[in-house]
Protein backbone atom coordinates (compact mmCIF):
# COMPACT_ATOMS: atom_id res chain seq x y z
CA UNK A 1 0.00 0.00 0.00
CA UNK A 2 0.97 3.72 0.12
CA UNK A 3 3.23 4.94 2.33
CA UNK A 4 4.33 8.78 2.93
CA UNK A 5 7.20 10.34 4.93
CA UNK A 6 7.61 14.10 5.73
CA UNK A 7 10.31 15.68 6.74
CA UNK A 8 11.01 17.88 8.59
CA UNK A 9 8.92 16.64 12.07
CA UNK A 10 9.49 20.29 13.37
CA UNK A 11 9.78 23.54 12.00
CA UNK A 12 10.88 26.88 13.35
CA UNK A 13 11.15 30.18 11.30
CA UNK A 14 10.76 33.72 12.21
CA UNK A 15 7.63 36.07 11.02
CA UNK A 16 7.99 36.63 7.42
CA UNK A 17 10.45 33.81 6.23
CA UNK A 18 9.65 31.20 4.20
CA UNK A 19 8.70 27.70 5.26
CA UNK A 20 8.98 24.62 2.80
CA UNK A 21 7.93 21.28 3.94
CA UNK A 22 8.50 17.91 1.87
CA UNK A 23 6.58 14.29 1.65
CA UNK A 24 7.67 11.19 -0.45
CA UNK A 25 5.00 9.00 -1.59
CA UNK A 26 5.62 5.58 -2.61
CA UNK A 27 2.63 4.30 -4.97
CA UNK A 28 3.11 5.43 -8.23
CA UNK A 29 -0.21 5.60 -9.30
CA UNK A 30 -1.02 7.82 -6.59
CA UNK A 31 -2.94 10.89 -7.75
CA UNK A 32 -4.00 13.01 -5.49
CA UNK A 33 -2.27 14.80 -2.79
CA UNK A 34 -4.03 17.28 -0.44
CA UNK A 35 -2.16 19.14 2.32
CA UNK A 36 -4.18 19.59 5.42
CA UNK A 37 -3.01 22.51 8.79
CA UNK A 38 -4.17 21.30 12.46
CA UNK A 39 -4.31 23.72 15.16
CA UNK A 40 -4.84 22.54 18.67
CA UNK A 41 -7.67 20.62 19.63
CA UNK A 42 -8.96 20.66 16.65
CA UNK A 43 -9.79 18.26 13.22
CA UNK A 44 -7.27 19.09 10.35
CA UNK A 45 -8.22 21.74 7.89
CA UNK A 46 -7.46 21.02 4.17
CA UNK A 47 -5.41 24.13 3.01
CA UNK A 48 -4.63 23.52 -0.70
CA UNK A 49 -4.73 20.25 -2.88
CA UNK A 50 -2.90 19.11 -6.09
CA UNK A 51 -3.58 16.19 -8.70
CA UNK A 52 -1.32 14.18 -10.89
CA UNK A 53 -1.45 16.39 -13.74
CA UNK A 54 -0.45 19.47 -12.49
CA UNK A 55 2.81 20.54 -10.95
CA UNK A 56 2.39 23.59 -9.27
CA UNK A 57 -0.06 25.25 -7.69
CA UNK A 58 -0.51 28.83 -5.68
CA UNK A 59 -2.99 30.25 -3.43
CA UNK A 60 -1.30 33.72 -2.26
CA UNK A 61 1.10 32.87 0.17
CA UNK A 62 0.10 28.80 0.40
CA UNK A 63 1.66 26.45 -3.07
CA UNK A 64 2.53 23.21 -3.82
CA UNK A 65 4.83 21.80 -6.33
CA UNK A 66 4.63 17.74 -7.39
CA UNK A 67 7.43 16.49 -9.27
CA UNK A 68 5.63 12.52 -10.24
CA UNK A 69 9.12 11.01 -11.26
CA UNK A 70 10.58 11.78 -7.75
CA UNK A 71 7.49 11.13 -6.05
CA UNK A 72 7.69 13.61 -3.63
CA UNK A 73 6.11 17.00 -3.13
CA UNK A 74 6.12 20.02 -0.89
CA UNK A 75 4.38 22.51 0.50
CA UNK A 76 5.69 26.44 0.10
CA UNK A 77 4.39 28.86 3.00
CA UNK A 78 5.70 32.78 2.13
CA UNK A 79 5.59 35.50 4.37
CA UNK A 80 4.91 33.16 7.68
CA UNK A 81 2.81 34.99 10.38
CA UNK A 82 2.22 33.49 14.14
CA UNK A 83 -0.83 32.37 12.94
CA UNK A 84 0.44 30.17 10.72
CA UNK A 85 2.27 28.21 13.33
CA UNK A 86 0.07 24.07 13.42
CA UNK A 87 0.93 21.03 12.57
CA UNK A 88 0.50 20.72 9.05
CA UNK A 89 0.09 16.93 7.05
CA UNK A 90 0.56 15.88 3.61
CA UNK A 91 -1.30 12.98 2.27
CA UNK A 92 -1.45 10.68 -1.01
CA UNK A 93 -4.63 8.81 -2.26
CA UNK A 94 -3.72 5.23 -2.11
CA UNK A 95 -6.42 2.52 -2.66
CA UNK A 96 -9.61 4.77 -1.97
CA UNK A 97 -8.50 6.43 0.80
CA UNK A 98 -6.02 8.89 2.23
CA UNK A 99 -2.91 7.89 3.40
CA UNK A 100 -1.18 10.62 5.73
CA UNK A 101 2.40 11.88 6.44
CA UNK A 102 3.88 12.02 9.72
CA UNK A 103 3.42 15.88 10.56
CA UNK A 104 5.23 18.91 10.75
CA UNK A 105 5.33 21.44 13.43
CA UNK A 106 5.71 24.71 12.62
CA UNK A 107 6.32 27.19 14.96
CA UNK A 108 6.43 30.72 13.42
CA UNK A 109 8.45 32.98 16.15
CA UNK A 110 7.09 37.44 15.96
CA UNK B 1 -23.89 25.23 6.23
CA UNK B 2 -22.79 22.81 9.04
CA UNK B 3 -19.25 21.04 8.37
CA UNK B 4 -18.84 17.43 10.02
CA UNK B 5 -19.75 16.93 13.55
CA UNK B 6 -18.61 14.50 16.10
CA UNK B 7 -19.70 14.06 19.16
CA UNK B 8 -18.91 13.48 22.25
CA UNK B 9 -16.16 16.21 21.67
CA UNK B 10 -14.60 14.18 24.87
CA UNK B 11 -15.44 10.48 26.11
CA UNK B 12 -14.00 9.20 29.75
CA UNK B 13 -14.05 5.77 29.89
CA UNK B 14 -13.05 2.83 32.32
CA UNK B 15 -11.32 -0.45 31.01
CA UNK B 16 -13.37 -3.05 30.03
CA UNK B 17 -16.73 -0.10 29.03
CA UNK B 18 -17.95 0.45 25.62
CA UNK B 19 -17.30 3.53 23.44
CA UNK B 20 -19.31 5.26 21.00
CA UNK B 21 -18.65 7.53 19.08
CA UNK B 22 -20.91 9.71 16.39
CA UNK B 23 -20.20 11.11 13.48
CA UNK B 24 -22.50 13.30 11.06
CA UNK B 25 -21.39 13.83 7.56
CA UNK B 26 -21.13 17.25 6.11
CA UNK B 27 -24.85 17.92 4.00
CA UNK B 28 -25.12 15.74 0.46
CA UNK B 29 -21.96 13.88 1.76
CA UNK B 30 -22.42 10.07 1.61
CA UNK B 31 -18.63 8.81 1.98
CA UNK B 32 -17.00 8.63 5.82
CA UNK B 33 -13.74 7.80 6.74
CA UNK B 34 -12.96 7.31 10.71
CA UNK B 35 -9.32 8.16 11.69
CA UNK B 36 -7.41 7.38 15.02
CA UNK B 37 -4.85 9.49 16.23
CA UNK B 38 -2.62 9.14 18.86
CA UNK B 39 -0.23 12.10 20.77
CA UNK B 40 2.46 13.86 18.59
CA UNK B 41 1.37 11.69 15.89
CA UNK B 42 0.01 11.20 12.55
CA UNK B 43 -3.81 10.21 11.31
CA UNK B 44 -4.02 6.03 10.97
CA UNK B 45 -6.79 5.26 8.73
CA UNK B 46 -9.21 2.89 10.32
CA UNK B 47 -12.51 2.28 8.34
CA UNK B 48 -14.33 3.73 5.18
CA UNK B 49 -17.82 3.24 4.78
CA UNK B 50 -20.41 4.48 2.38
CA UNK B 51 -24.05 4.51 3.17
CA UNK B 52 -25.06 0.91 4.69
CA UNK B 53 -22.07 -0.39 3.53
CA UNK B 54 -18.43 -0.97 5.16
CA UNK B 55 -15.77 -0.44 1.93
CA UNK B 56 -12.45 -0.93 3.66
CA UNK B 57 -11.79 -1.69 6.99
CA UNK B 58 -7.89 -2.69 6.77
CA UNK B 59 -7.30 -0.44 9.60
CA UNK B 60 -9.52 -1.49 12.36
CA UNK B 61 -8.50 -3.77 14.90
CA UNK B 62 -10.24 -7.02 14.11
CA UNK B 63 -11.31 -7.16 17.87
CA UNK B 64 -13.44 -5.10 19.82
CA UNK B 65 -14.04 -2.14 17.16
CA UNK B 66 -16.44 -1.92 14.55
CA UNK B 67 -18.46 0.57 12.36
CA UNK B 68 -21.53 1.68 10.59
CA UNK B 69 -23.08 3.95 8.54
CA UNK B 70 -26.87 3.30 8.60
CA UNK B 71 -29.60 4.72 6.23
CA UNK B 72 -30.62 7.31 8.82
CA UNK B 73 -28.73 8.73 10.97
CA UNK B 74 -24.76 9.36 12.02
CA UNK B 75 -21.72 6.67 11.62
CA UNK B 76 -20.80 4.90 14.42
CA UNK B 77 -17.75 3.87 15.53
CA UNK B 78 -18.28 1.61 18.70
CA UNK B 79 -15.23 0.42 20.82
CA UNK B 80 -15.96 -2.83 23.12
CA UNK B 81 -14.11 -3.46 26.14
CA UNK B 82 -11.94 -0.60 26.10
CA UNK B 83 -8.32 -0.61 27.18
CA UNK B 84 -5.72 2.22 28.21
CA UNK B 85 -4.39 2.24 24.52
CA UNK B 86 -7.39 2.82 23.56
CA UNK B 87 -6.65 6.11 24.02
CA UNK B 88 -6.86 8.84 21.21
CA UNK B 89 -8.56 11.31 19.65
CA UNK B 90 -10.38 9.41 16.74
CA UNK B 91 -11.57 11.71 13.80
CA UNK B 92 -14.42 11.72 11.40
CA UNK B 93 -14.39 12.36 7.61
CA UNK B 94 -16.34 12.66 4.62
CA UNK B 95 -16.43 13.22 1.05
CA UNK B 96 -19.20 13.53 -1.58
CA UNK B 97 -17.65 10.85 -3.72
CA UNK B 98 -15.14 8.09 -3.59
CA UNK B 99 -11.76 8.99 -1.81
CA UNK B 100 -9.64 9.22 -4.92
CA UNK B 101 -9.44 12.81 -5.77
CA UNK B 102 -12.34 13.95 -4.06
CA UNK B 103 -11.70 15.85 -0.70
CA UNK B 104 -11.77 14.90 2.76
CA UNK B 105 -13.69 17.37 4.91
CA UNK B 106 -12.75 16.59 8.63
CA UNK B 107 -14.73 16.90 12.17
CA UNK B 108 -12.78 18.26 15.51
CA UNK B 109 -12.81 14.83 16.44
CA UNK B 110 -13.63 12.47 19.93
CA UNK B 111 -10.92 12.70 22.93
CA UNK B 112 -11.29 9.11 23.93
CA UNK B 113 -9.28 8.34 27.50
CA UNK B 114 -9.48 5.57 29.10
CA UNK B 115 -8.74 5.19 32.79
Amino acid sequence: GENVEQHPSTLSVQEGDSAVIKCTYSDSASNYFPWYKQELGKGPQLIIDIRSNVGEKKDQRIAVTLNKTAKHFSLHITETQPEDSAVYFCAAVGFQKLVFGTGTRLLVSP
Amino acid sequence: NAGVMQNPRHLVRRRGQEARLRCSPMKGHSHVYWYRQLPEEGLKFMVYLQKENIIDESGMPKERFSAEFPKEGPSILRIQQVVRGDSAAYFCASSPERGNGSPLHFGNGTRLTVT
